[in-house]
């Protein structure tokens, strides 16, 4: 069955960096586009980045652009995102998760990991 | 830039029909999707393409979309129904998600 796992979370203070990891596996992780979606404590989804199947189309939200990157690993079945400069209002629950068509829906999410950002 | 609006609750009672409504500037011209998220769980899509539904979700959720509002029905709501519930769209090259609407079943 589809699985993904996020890793990489922690506390990290105002203005350093941190790198996500999401291991995917049960699935061809080559045939899909990917994204990276966040949620504050308490608030609502809010997507942060999207990787097409071959890693030459990315996409990212304002918030975090210039800041974040994203990045793929088909060999390895891994997603990334590296955030830079993280701020205080990125400190959230992030997951990553596959989209179902091109710039479709996401079928399948991770469990998420939390990502402090507090001095 | 394009903004997706829901209402922030709702409340039914058992076996009633849930409407929860997302609405945005034309989008019944892109396709909508909607998620279901129980506290401390992850999303689960519930509905995609406005109106088809993943293998293993109940046949009383079904969906709609035209004009300015797409709308995620619940029929018959049952208990386990009660989660927040987030539209989704396609606009520009970015990913869209409504605020969320809390489905409360009394």
């Amino acid at each position: 069955q589809v699985q993904l796992v996020e890793s990489g979370g922690g506390l990290v203070k105002p203005g350093g960096s941190l790198r996500l990891s999401c291991e995917a596996s049960g699935f061809t992780f080559s045939d899909h586009f990917m994204t990276w979606i966040r949620q504050a404590p308490g608030k609502g989804l809010e997507w942060v980045s999207y990787i097409s199947n071959n890693g030459i189309t990315i996409y990212y939200a304002d918030s975090v652009k210039g800041r974040f990157t994203i990045s793929r690993d088909n060999a390895k079945k891994s997603l990334h995102l590296q955030m830079n400069s993280l701020r205080a209002d990125d400190t959230a629950v992030y997951y990553c998760a596959r989209d179902g068509a091109i710039e479709g829906w996401f079928d399948s999410w991770g469990q998420g990991t939390l990502v402090t950002v507090s001095s | 830039s394009f903004e997706l609006t829901q209402p922030p609750s709702l409340a039914v009672s058992p076996g009633q029909t849930a409407n929860i409504t997302c609405s945005g500037d034309r989008l019944g011209d892109k396709y909508a999707c909607w998620y279901q998220q129980k506290p401390g769980q992850s999303p689960v899509v519930v509905m995609y393409q406005d109106d088809k539904r993943p293998a293993g979700i109940s046949e009383r959720f079904s969906g709609s979309n035209s004009g300015n509002t797409a709308t995620l029905i619940i029929s018959g709501t049952r208990p386990m129904d009660e989660a927040d519930y987030y539209c989704q769209a396609w606009d520009s090259s970015t990913v869209v998600f409504g605020g969320g609407t809390k489905l409360t079943v009394l």
